[in-house]
């Protein structure tokens, strides 16, 4: 199988601090891992692509300054909310794909992360 | 942006019964995916059909595609209660590796 683990699962904070999500691959290497935000009951909207060595691709109107994107290795992808807000609140979720594979490959979600800030 | 619409957004049968979940799209594509979402946790991809292919099989799921129509349909035959999640089609855009999904139809299957 190809098993992705998101850690925390939920978080509280404090309006103004920071998070940080942590997203591995735990038995495949993943050159690019996929950061997306849910809102309840909505569909999943994708922030940005990360890309291990490299810097992240942020989607349209997503803030990269704020949503802080780090891909140091071939199994870890971290997503840092810097300065969060109650409208930061949401659902958050990463998801990997296997270093191989093309575009005709499943993507490998991780069980998400509910932040509430404060 | 969000190119996947799924129709219904919401389905409740009962158990047993047969479920259909349509999702139509607006750009070229490789692939269709189809992915399953338990309340509150993450997703879990089901079956994957390449856009030279028509129909694919997967245990008690059916999926199809028309390309011609830019639509696909999810088929769950003789549902069951732990099939209660979300479902959600995704594309690729054509060659991109990141995926867009769909709105996502909420399945209840009531015992």
């Amino acid at each position: 199988g190809a098993v992705v683990s998101q850690h925390p699962s939920w978080v509280i904070c404090k309006s103004g601090t920071s998070v940080k999500i942590e997203c591995r691959s735990l038995d495949f290497q993943a050159t690019t891992m996929f950061w997306y935000r849910q809102f309840p009951k909505q569909s999943l909207m994708l922030m940005a692509t990360s890309n291990e060595g490299s810097k992240a691709t942020y989607e349209q109107g997503v803030e990269k300054d704020k949503f802080l994107i780090n891909h140091a290795s071939l199994t870890l992808s971290t997503l840092t909310v810097t300065s969060a807000h109650p409208e930061d609140s949401s659902f958050y979720i990463c998801s990997a794909s296997k270093r191989a594979s093309q575009y005709n490959s499943p993507l490998h979600f991780g069980n998400g992360t509910r932040l509430t800030v404060t | 942006s969000q190119q996947g619409e799924e129709d219904p957004q919401a389905l409740s049968i009962q158990e047993g019964e047969n479920a259909t979940m349509n999702c139509s799209y607006k750009t070229s594509i490789n692939n269709l995916q189809w992915y399953r979402q338990n309340s509150g946790r993450g997703l879990v991809h089901l079956i994957l059909i390449r856009s030279n292919e028509r129909e694919k099989h997967s245990g008690r799921l059916r999926v199809t595609l028309d390309t011609s129509k830019k639509s696909s349909s999810l088929l769950i035959t003789a549902s069951r209660a732990a099939d209660t999640a979300s479902y959600f089609c995704a594309t690729d855009q054509g060659g991109a590796q990141k995926l867009v999904f769909g709105q996502g139809t909420r399945l209840t299957i009531n015992p």
